[in-house]
Parts: C-alpha cells; sequence; structure tokens
C-alpha cells in the first residue's frame, strides 16, 4: 500500500539559513511524487513533482527537491529561507491512474528573523 | 484564469443534519477529486470524478457522496453529520485523470458541526 511519511512535524529554522524536509515514502513500483504548500487559511500549492528522469528537480519559490530510489525518499530543500516560506509543507505520492494522492502528515515550518 | 473555487468558504452545522459542498474547476479541467483535512488524519482522499464518472474511492462512509456535472462542477454531500466530520474540505482540478497532471487545489470549505 502507498504511504508517505514525514517525520518532522515541526521545524524551527532563522531566516537565510538552509532548509530540509524529509520525506519518505512506499509504493511498489516508480512512484509519482510531489510537494505541495499550505499557507494558513489557504489550498494547497504545488512547488515541485517528479515523474521520471533527472532525480534533481527544481520548483518554484528556489525550493528543489530529490528523489533518491534506494532510501525511497523526496526530500525538499532550499539554500537560504525567506519569512515568507513559513507554512504546512506536505509531501505526496501519486499513482499512474487517477488522481488519488497520498499526503504526509505534513512539516510545520516557522522562520525566525 | 480562474483558479478552483469552493463554496460555501465556512458552514456551520448540527449534528444529524446534512450539507452539500461545491467546487468549481478550472476552466478545461475534467477531473476534480475531493479531500478532507483534519488535524489527527491529515489529508485523506475522498473520490475523484472525471466526465461525470467517479473514478477512484477513498475510505469513507456511504455517507459521503459526490457527483460531477457535464460542466465538470463537483458537489459532495455529507449526510447525517457527525463530530467527526468537522474538517477542512479541499477540492483540487486538473486536466485529465492521472498524476502527471497537476492537481490545482482550491482554498477549501471549513465545516464544523456542532
Amino acid at each position: 500500500a502507498q504511504s508517505v511519511t514525514q517525520p518532522d512535524i515541526h521545524i524551527t529554522v532563522s531566516e537565510g539559513a538552509s532548509l530540509e524536509l524529509r520525506c519518505n515514502y512506499s509504493y511498489g513500483a516508480t512512484p509519482y511524487l510531489f510537494w505541495y504548500v499550505q499557507s494558513p487559511g489557504q489550498g494547497l500549492q504545488l512547488l515541485l513533482k517528479y515523474f521520471s528522469g533527472d532525480t534533481l528537480v527544481q520548483g518554484i519559490k528556489g525550493f528543489e527537491a530529490e528523489f533518491k530510489r534506494s532510501q525511497s525518499s523526496f526530500n525538499l530543500r532550499k539554500p537560504s529561507v525567506h519569512w515568507s516560506d513559513a507554512a504546512e509543507y506536505f509531501c505526496a505520492v501519486g499513482t499512474p491512474t487517477g488522481n488519488q494522492f497520498y499526503f504526509g502528515t505534513g512539516t510545520s515550518l516557522t522562520v525566525i528573523p | 484564469k480562474a483558479g478552483v473555487t469552493q463554496t460555501p468558504r465556512y458552514l456551520i452545522k448540527t449534528r444529524g443534519q446534512q450539507v452539500t459542498l461545491s467546487c468549481s474547476p478550472i476552466s478545461g479541467h475534467r477531473s476534480v477529486s475531493w479531500y478532507q483535512q483534519t488535524p489527527g488524519q491529515g489529508l485523506q482522499f475522498l473520490f475523484e470524478y472525471f466526465s461525470e464518472t467517479q473514478r477512484n474511492k477513498g475510505n469513507f462512509p456511504g455517507r459521503f457522496s459526490g457527483r460531477q456535472f457535464s460542466n465538470s462542477r463537483s458537489e459532495m454531500n455529507v449526510s447525517t453529520l457527525e463530530l467527526g466530520d468537522s474538517a477542512l474540505y479541499l477540492c483540487a482540478s486538473s486536466l485529465s485523470s492521472g498524476s502527471t497532471d497537476t492537481q490545482y487545489f482550491g482554498p477549501g470549505t471549513r465545516l464544523t458541526v456542532l
């Protein structure tokens, strides 16, 4: 069965510091992987996605993620965090047929000045 | 192009009542998916509709149902509301049914059951 684990419930970083949010997935075949961000009172916005090919994918807002099949991971990174990045981040795995996504429980990011 | 719209944005109901939520997808999108978001369970898939047909269904009781109209607008209905149904209900639309198409999420409907 498909599942996604985000081990870190909450992370606090200083503005300008680097960021890495962890995501581990369980899926029998080649996964379709996504990172979404949710600001308070808002829906989810897609940051980036991975289907195949280059294992390092670039997304919006300066985010990138690396797919590592051997570790079943798809960690999100940003070299320098901005105060506006404070939000909830969700990793998700999708199936090739249908739009049924399995989401992780999310990581809440706080950015301190 | 307008984004995904959900109405109403906030709703308060009492136990035993029923509720209908509406989702208007991005123009041209034919797939609409619904998710329930709660602090305890996170984001859980409810169902997906594509071209007026339910394609996938999550693990929710039959009290949760949905439909899609010919213009791709979708509604979900929850009957006999329970306290545990209090949640943010999100819908997402995409061009087609398949994870390679980006899903665009609406702002959600916040349902409170008293």
